[in-house]
């Protein structure tokens, strides 16, 4: 059973588009994270959700909308996307206070 | 933002040959943990230090988290093509939650 799962894997679309994804976590956690990986591989907290709730949320610009229906799904929408958001962006997962986060496999984000 | 720098950025070494990798910051954590990113995955977790001067070991590989619990070291022994990956750290903060992580470290271990 796959712990943290993200969907899709591959995303590849058009300047100007909105897309979406999804992130289900079956490890029971009550936190979420979403993370952007650029192309020096460096890892940037974007987001940070705790039982539903909102934590975390650094700069980001506002066309980046998370939503988290219960502690287990966390979803990042993205509306206009931008060439300067193509990057890889992880979801991942942790117990409130245990320091330790299990990542999702990725998704690749191309914007054209 | 607390900034974790790692060195070196880079490493191409030989099969057999032994390394160290290490994470420095200002800042003081809760924990520090290593992971390890191999492409087209996710990092995954190796390690997690506690306590300052802590050492863990984990077959080949040790872990070792700074007195002042700012800084730590990884050390591989005898690396193996299998070593192979980006070695990410990351600095834990009880306050607020958070995770910071390091600039990381590309290891390439040729067979």
């Amino acid at each position: 059973d796959t712990a943290v799962s993200q969907t899709p894997k591959y995303l590849v679309t058009q300047m100007g588009n909105d897309k979406s994804i999804k992130c289900e976590q079956n490890l029971g956690h009550d936190t979420m994270y979403w993370y952007k990986q650029d192309s020096k591989k460096f890892l940037k907290i974007m987001f940070s959700y705790n039982n539903k709730e909102l934590i975390i949320n650094e700069t980001v610009p506002n066309r980046f909308s998370p939503k988290s229906p219960d502690k287990a799904h966390l979803n990042l929408h993205i509306n206009s996307l931008e060439l300067g958001d193509s990057a890889v962006y992880f979801c991942a997962s942790s117990l409130r206070g245990a320091g330790k986060l299990f990542f999702g496999s990725g998704t690749q984000l191309s914007v054209l | 933002t607390q900034l974790l720098e790692q060195s070196p950025q880079f490493l191409s070494i030989q099969e057999g040959e032994n390394l160290t990798v290490y994470c420095n910051s200002s800042s003081v954590f809760s924990s520090l943990q290593w992971y390890r990113q191999e492409p087209g995955e996710g990092p995954v977790l190796l390690v997690t230090v506690v306590t300052g001067g802590e050492v863990k070991k984990l077959k080949r590989l040790t872990f070792q988290f700074g007195d002042a619990r700012k800084d730590s070291s990884l050390h591989i022994t005898a690396a193996q093509p299998g070593d192979t990956g980006l070695y990410l750290c990351a600095g834990f903060s009880n306050t607020g939650n958070q995770f910071y992580f390091g600039t990381g470290t590309s290891l390439t271990v040729i067979p």
